[in-house]
Order: structure tokens, then C-alpha cells, then sequence
């Protein structure tokens, strides 16, 4: 009964190729979020989806591109992957003025 | 936007010694202040939250404190144990909608 839940755990692929991350929350949250965490372990946000809506979308290349099918999952396809796009994801959750949750992570490994 | 600086970036105590971490916000607008905990190969779990009309807030070995005026909050751990070891986070957000803004974490050791 995980709460934010997204898949692969890891996730090893060569430069050029193109992958999906997927996140699902069963928390019945109204915003889900893509946040980025580097080798310095910063966290950064990319994406913040409200009803399936997309309302936040940083400054992250186009390459990226999450689809809401409903609200409980976000899922991130990324095109074209990069060495620099090595780095640990995270989908989150949250309901307004309320705590985030986030699930555990895809550890993200371009060659 | 946000910026919030959060120091130190490493910090070792000894086992039941107290631990204190300290960050500073830019917004004054911001007015929720989450502090998260990441195990190794986990997600940032929250801890221990704080909003702006209130000045400390205390969880069992865990308090945090805020001080709107100068802009900073920090997070105390008293009786520090192994378990606590971990990279700690904290956050700020200006109004219900906007996402997260978080420090740059501090890997915290208890030493047994």
C-alpha cells in the first residue's frame, strides 16, 4: 500500500535513447510533481501538475516531457537522453497547503 | 523566486549529543517550513513541519524554530542516535500552489 510508487527503481541506458519514468500516488492528492536530485543530492523541481493540468514547468530542456493520463499518475518520458541527465528522480504528491510525499526514487544512469 | 540556504552541509556529533541545522529563506511571503529526512536509496520523508503564525513547534526528540523577522528557521535533534544519521532537507513555500523550494541538505553522522 506505497503511497507515491514509481518504476524502474534503476534505470541504465545509453546516450541517445529515449525512456519513461512512471509515478502513481493512491493518496487521492490533487498535484503531483518531478523533482530532479543531482550527485550533490540538490533537489530541484521540474514539473507540478494539478489535476492532470500542467501549472509549474521550470526551466528543464524540451527533451522532458511528463503526461498526466489522470490525477493519480505522472509520468516522465524523456527523449534524446543526455550524459548530464544522470541523476535520481522523484515524483511526488500533495494535496493544497499540505505536506509533499514522495515516492523513492529512479535512479537514472545515462553511458 | 524562493532561495533558501541551509548550513551546515556536514555534521558529525556524537551519539545522545544534539544536532542543530540551520537555514535562511529569502521569500517573506513564504509561510510553510517542511523539514525532510533521506535515508540511503529512499525518498526525502518529512519530519517535522512549521508554519508562519507560529514560532517552534517540538516532536518528541525533534523542534523546530522560526524566526520570521530574520528570515531563518532551524531544526534541533536532542539525544541524537545512530538512526538519526541521514541527509536532512529543509524547504520553504509561499503560498499552496507553488512548489517546494529546498535547501541543498546536510548529511548528518551520529557517531556511536
Amino acid at each position: 500500500d506505497t503511497a507515491v510508487s514509481q518504476t524502474p527503481k534503476y534505470l541504465v541506458t545509453q546516450m541517445g535513447n529515449d525512456k519513461s519514468i512512471k509515478c502513481e500516488q493512491n493518496l487521492g492528492h490533487d498535484t503531483m510533481y518531478w523533482y530532479k536530485q543531482d550527485s550533490k543530492k540538490f533537489l530541484k523541481i521540474m514539473f507540478s501538475y494539478n489535476n492532470k493540468e500542467l501549472i509549474i514547468n521550470e526551466t528543464v530542456p524540451n527533451r522532458f516531457s511528463p503526461k498526466s493520463p489522470d490525477k493519480a499518475h505522472l509520468n516522465l518520458h524523456i527523449n534524446s537522453l543526455e550524459l548530464g541527465d544522470s541523476a535520481v528522480y522523484f515524483c511526488a504528491s500533495s494535496q493544497v497547503n499540505s505536506p509533499l510525499h514522495f515516492g523513492n526514487g529512479t535512479r537514472l544512469t545515462v553511458t | 523566486g524562493e532561495n533558501v540556504e541551509q548550513h551546515p552541509s556536514t555534521l558529525s556529533v556524537q551519539e545522545g549529543d544534539s544536532a542543530v541545522i540551520k537555514c535562511t529563506y529569502s521569500d517573506s511571503a513564504s509561510n510553510y517550513f517542511p523539514w525532510y529526512k533521506q535515508e540511503l536509496g529512499k525518498g526525502p520523508q518529512l519530519i517535522i513541519d512549521i508554519r508562519s503564525n507560529v514560532g517552534e513547534k517540538k516532536d518528541q526528540r525533534i523542534a523546530v524554530t522560526l524566526n520570521k523577522t530574520a528570515k531563518h528557521f532551524s531544526l534541533h535533534i536532542t539525544e541524537t542516535q545512530p538512526e538519526d544519521s541521514a541527509v536532512y532537507f529543509c524547504a520553504a513555500r509561499s503560498s499552496g500552489n507553488t512548489p517546494l523550494v529546498f535547501g541543498k541538505g546536510t548529511r548528518l553522522s551520529v557517531i556511536a
